[in-house]
């Protein structure tokens, strides 16, 4: 079974609108969180990581964590065609990056 | 800013041939990580290494050998390559290994025919 699951598989917004991707995990144990893009023919850039409860924010970015259901998100407000991409969610139980486990990923299409 | 280097970006092999990946990072970073991006399957570690001559096995180590000669240079060898196998191989690095954000190469495609 995946550790770190996220949803929708695929989501598609207009021009501007808002975008929410979810990531779930199933282990207990898992206490920090990074949200990663990747363009196609391009590695994945990270955009923000949380390890606290509650809300980051870093621009257009917000992520949300809550640890009690062990749930992350991000919404992409006011999204934008170069938004479009895929997202991987990735934690970690200790923090120890060479344990990091990364969902499958969200595309997200933002249409003009 | 630094960059993270990787060669070849495409490589297209025969079944049972070794392959070797090569990857570079200028940040002077001491952590330096390979990972397997397979489509639907996310991505998958295969090994990593905390400093020069040191490597630590991920997930998916069987099959492939790795070597970090130098602080600036991981390399990975896919043993014995399999038929029909494709993916994308992405070489990464860290500052440290807590907590770090993770800076990706572009990524070599391997093809097995």
């Amino acid at each position: 079974q995946q550790k770190v699951q996220q949803s929708p598989e695929s989501l598609s917004v207009p021009e501007g609108g808002m975008a929410s991707l979810n990531c779930t995990s199933s282990d207990r144990n898992f206490q920090y969180f990074w949200w990663y893009r990747q363009h196609s023919g391009e590695g994945p850039k990270a955009l923000m990581s949380i390890f606290s409860d509650g809300d980051k924010k870093e621009g257009r970015f917000t992520a949300h964590l809550n640890k009690a259901s062990l749930h992350v998100s991000l919404h992409i407000r006011d999204s934008q065609p170069s938004d479009s991409a895929l997202y991987f969610c990735a934690a970690t139980i200790t923090g120890n990056t060479g344990k990091l486990i990364f969902g499958l990923g969200t595309t997200l299409q933002v249409q003009p | 800013g630094g960059i993270i280097t990787q060669t070849p970006k495409f490589l297209i092999g025969q079944e049972g041939q070794k392959l070797t990946l090569k990857c570079q990072q200028n940040f002077n970073h001491d952590t330096m990580y390979w990972y397997r991006q397979d489509s639907g399957k996310g991505l998958r570690l295969i090994y990593y290494s905390i400093t020069e001559n040191d490597l630590q096995k991920g997930d998916l180590s069987e099959g492939y050998d790795a070597s970090r000669e130098k602080k600036s240079s991981f390399s990975l060898t896919v043993t014995s390559a399999q038929k029909n196998e494709m993916a994308v191989f992405l070489c990464a690095s860290s500052i440290g290994q807590f907590a770090e954000t993770l800076y990706f190469g572009s990524g070599t495609r391997l093809t097995v025919l």
